[in-house]
């Protein structure tokens, strides 16, 4: 099965500073990479992904970057606003058809106003 | 379109209680999962179910079954709670999307287990 990891577990940054997340995974047949954002309380939810014929994924703030050589892909959150302080999960896996789905243990970002 | 329904949304048992907790989806996904959350400990998976009538075990499945009754719902058994099993647990469903497996994730159980 997939191993992941992610680091760092915790992160702590300024209000408009940048943010990175990254997330090691084992299976090199893995080629789908995305992020989710679990706000206190709440269910996770997709924010972004990216597929492995892709380097780079941005939208407004967020960015994924992925490289499959190392097996490992990033989250990028540029501009950081309160409203991102959550816990943020990658799941990578296979878009080729079903694939159990194995999380990483979760990175808490806290944004200080 | 409500995606995915997850009752109840607070549960407490006594030790060696039973109970289900129910899920469906009315998304169309084949591919149904539980999964419980603990404190520093991530999402762990428990059970999935890849399309109606198969189920395996995910990481975590000591202590709990499931139904996949129909393509829409998915329960997980609790036959006798232990405190351990206190945890939050979280029912998702996956479709293929252009990218791949998304996953969507109903509104979560809180379960406290005394």
């Amino acid at each position: 099965g997939e191993n992941v990891e992610q680091h760092p577990s915790t992160l702590s940054v300024q209000e408009g500073d940048s943010a990175v997340i990254k997330c090691t995974y084992s299976d090199s047949a893995s080629n789908y990479f995305p992020w989710y954002k679990q706000e206190l309380g709440k269910r996770p939810q997709l924010i972004i992904d990216i597929r492995s014929n892709v380097g780079e994924k941005k939208d407004q703030r967020i960015a994924v970057t992925l490289n499959k050589t190392a097996k490992h892909f990033s989250l990028h959150i540029t501009e950081t606003q309160p409203e991102d302080s959550a816990v943020y999960f990658c799941a990578p896996g296979n878009s080729g058809g079903y694939q159990k789905v194995t999380f990483g243990i979760g990175t808490k970002l806290q944004v200080i106003p | 379109n409500a995606g995915v329904t997850q009752t109840p949304k607070f549960q407490v048992l006594k030790t060696g209680q039973s109970m289900t907790l129910q899920c469906a989806q009315d998304m169309n996904h084949n591919s149904m999962y539980w999964y419980r959350q603990d404190p520093g400990m991530g999402l762990r998976l428990i059970y999935y179910s890849a399309s109606e009538g198969t189920t395996d075990k995910g990481e975590v499945p000591n202590g709990y079954n499931v139904s996949r009754l129909n393509k829409r719902e998915f329960s997980l058994r609790l036959e006798s709670a232990a405190p351990s099993q206190t945890s939050v647990y979280f029912c998702a469903s996956s479709g293929l999307t252009q990218g791949g497996e998304k996953l969507f994730f109903g509104s979560g159980t809180q379960l406290s287990v005394l």
